[in-house]
């Protein structure tokens, strides 16, 4: 079975540029997570959508952040203008949840890396 | 939420045992203890989860006390390959996505 699949696995930008991360969870799943992980703050949870509903998006940084979920099989991950600070690796996790509930393990990509110049 | 502390770093060495203690002194009825395991350049994966005494898998073991107030994760006979950083996480079983944080999880490193 496919695992959870990220692209671009490598990106390099300059600031103020519009970037677009990509996600396609393991089929069946209906709970998607996107996370950021930095040296500085760890693995940090953005957002969380439940069948395609985004839930808890408190983690997203700012408004220049932006997620989508337009059906089972693709999320994205959308930061514009980028700055710098955006630096970061970017993992998308999927797992199956039951009334809203996570009912077992968080399945991740292999990340997106970002670099901002 | 039950918040952990484990060890920043840890060394070892090919062949032994590597036992990493959480400490979640304000565990609550309703969590149960996860562990994840972070390669270099790879997502976390789940390795072994639990609520009380022992679960064993094909992969590490993990005890839990009675007061359930810390846990052991143990990786019999490490490998270089098993150089990574290792999470625990406490929560309900039930909770949704957002209830689980990662902290800053401990460091091995496996030396030939």
């Amino acid at each position: 079975d496919a695992g959870v699949i990220q692209s671009p696995r490598h990106e390099v930008t300059e600031m103020g540029q519009e970037v677009t991360l990509r996600c396609k969870p393991i089929s069946g799943h209906n709970s998607l997570f996107w996370y950021r992980q930095t040296m500085m703050r760890g693995l940090e949870l953005l957002i969380y959508f439940n069948n395609n509903v985004p839930i808890d998006d408190s983690g997203m940084p700012e408004d220049r952040f932006s997620a989508k979920m337009p059906n089972a099989s693709f999320s994205t991950l959308k930061i514009q203008p980028s700055e710098p600070r955006d630096s970061a690796v970017y993992f998308c996790a999927s797992s199956w949840t039951t009334g809203g509930s996570l009912t077992g393990e968080l399945f991740f990509g292999e990340g997106s890396r970002l670099t901002v110049l | 939420l039950a918040k952990t502390t484990q060890p920043i770093s840890m060394d070892s060495y090919e062949g032994q045992e590597v036992n990493i203690t959480c400490s979640h002194n304000n565990i609550a009825t309703n969590d149960y203890i996860t562990w994840y395991q972070q390669f270099p350049s790879q997502g976390p994966r789940f390795i072994i989860q639990g609520y009380k005494t022992k679960v064993t898998n094909e992969v590490a073991s993990l005890f839990i006390p009675a007061d359930r107030k810390s846990s052991t994760l143990s990786l019999p006979r490490v490998s270089l390959s098993d150089t990574a950083v290792y999470y625990c996480l406490v929560g309900p079983i039930k909770a949704a996505g957002n209830k689980l944080t990662f902290g800053g999880g401990t460091r091995v490193l496996v030396k030939p």
